[in-house]
């Protein structure tokens, strides 16, 4: 069945330093990406997407590359603070046929920890 | 500033008592979603809705039932709440989940839901 998956459940790294988290997925029908962040007591906020015919997207200090060869998606962020100590979930939205419409399926999450 | 909002934050409810999640999106979506999440477990869907009156079973749809009268307004129904219903329950809203279209979801603060 459809999954998607983070490599890794904790990721410390330095403050300054960059950060990288990776996520597998599994249905290469997936047309669309996306990386959430959920900090502590809160609800999950968008940080970054991608649709399946790009490669890379950069925002403000984020970027998000896609390699749809092996179903792979980084988060990429740059110069890490502590505000980016969260839980990072990926998510694949897996269209449905004939229908035309998917859900979004979310990885298990990554904790990232910055440490000052 | 588009709003997913959940009535209550916290909730502490007895073994067997009926209980009532609400979500109110003022973004005029027509996608509407209750999550469960849980340590280990990631976000696990239980029921969503393309529009007014409609809904669809999500992974683990037992145990609870939904209700959608107004667009805005998406309620998730314990019927008879039990202890491993215990979690943190996320409700979401989106646009569109058609192919080629760009748009995640947004996430109210959830509910953390403890029955005792």
């Amino acid at each position: 069945g459809e999954s998607v998956g983070l490599h890794l459940p904790t990721l410390s790294v330095q403050e300054g330093d960059n950060s990288i988290i990776n996520c597998a997925y599994s249905n290469s029908a997936s047309d669309y990406f996306i990386w959430y962040k959920q900090e502590s007591g809160k609800g999950p906020q968008f940080i970054i997407d991608i649709r399946s015919n790009m490669d890379k997207r950069q925002g403000q200090r984020v970027t998000v590359l896609l390699n749809k060869t092996v179903k792979h998606l980084s988060l990429q962020i740059a110069a890490t603070q502590p505000g980016d100590s969260a839980v990072y979930f990926c998510a694949e939205r897996g269209i449905k046929e004939p229908s035309n419409t998917g859900k979004l399926i979310f990885g298990q999450g990554t904790t990232l920890q910055v440490k000052p | 500033d588009v709003k997913v909002t959940q009535s209550s934050r916290y909730l502490v409810k007895r073994t067997g008592e009926k209980v009532f999640l609400e979500c109110v999106q003022d973004m005029d979506h027509e996608n509407m979603f209750w999550y469960r999440q849980d340590p280990g477990l990631g976000l696990r869907l239980i029921y969503f809705s393309y529009d007014v009156k409609m809904k669809e079973k999500g992974d683990i749809p037992e145990g609870y039932s939904v209700s959608r009268e107004k667009k805005e307004r998406f309620s998730l129904i314990l019927e008879s709440a039990s202890t491993n219903q215990t979690s943190m329950y996320l409700c979401a809203s989106s646009l569109s989940t058609g192919r080629g279209q760009r748009d995640g979801y947004t996430f109210g603060s959830g509910t953390r839901l403890t029955v005792v």
